[in-house]
């Protein structure tokens, strides 16, 4: 049974860089059946899929977000990094990391989520 | 991008009740469509996949229907601990894309 545990600053100045890293365990991290997702909910609002990295470092990102976002993968620690440039207060949310399944189409088990709050 | 819309945004119900709530998306996505709930504080849990199979440990009260553009998600006989707010997510294409939410009050 995977289970995820993130880490990471819960307070960003403005235009500064948030990183957040999801550590895994339970399972293999170095499978092609998930990618290793991010996805992001604002206060009181619904649910925004970040960006996906597969164990090799490959990359899928929203649209909206692709040219501040980054992210890595380190198999060593069964880690998985990411990196959003120049936050301002609308990047302020409840980052969540989670495995997708790349079969099924399903983002399950979810961790447990971090405030990130934007202000200086 | 696939949009995902969801009727009704918020609706009512009373323990015992049936409630229906709709998701609807921009293109055709097959059977590609999945279903969370999320209680206040907590991260989503996954409930339904590939429009229809329940995850394991779910409840039979739960159900999914759909394919195409059009589907459904249906909680007959409303337990105190199904008010939540529930969203619907395509897994056709990236982007991934979920829906707005519909959040289920106690009447």
């Amino acid at each position: 049974q995977l289970q995820l545990q993130m880490s990471g600053p819960g307070l960003v100045k403005p235009s500064e860089t948030l990183s957040l890293t999801c550590t895994v365990s339970g399972g293999s991290f170095s499978s092609n059946s998930y990618l290793w997702a991010w996805i992001r909910q604002p206060p009181g609002k619904g649910l925004e899929w970040v960006g996906s990295v597969s164990y090799s470092g490959n990359t899928n990102s929203s649209p909206s977000l692709k040219s501040r976002v980054a992210m890595s993968v380190d198999t060593s620690k069964n880690q998985f990094s990411l990196r959003l440039t120049s936050v301002t207060a609308a990047d302020t949310a409840v980052y969540y990391c989670a495995p997708y399944s790349t079969s099924i189409g399903w983002f399950d088990p979810w961790g447990q989520g971090t405030l990130v709050t934007v202000s200086s | 991008d696939i949009q995902m819309t969801q009727s009704p945004s918020a609706v009512s119900a009373s323990v015992g009740d049936r409630v229906t709530i709709t998701c609807r998306a921009s293109q055709g996505i097959k059977s590609l469509l999945v279903w969370y709930q999320q209680k206040p504080g907590e991260a989503p849990k996954l409930l339904i996949y590939g429009a229809s199979s329940l995850q394991s440990g779910v409840p039979s009260r739960f159900s999914g229907s759909g394919s195409g553009t059009d589907f459904t998600l249906t909680i007959t006989s409303l337990q105190p601990e199904d008010f939540a707010t529930y969203y619907c997510q395509q897994a056709d294409s990236f982007p991934l894309t979920f829906g707005q939410g519909t959040r289920l009050e106690i009447k």
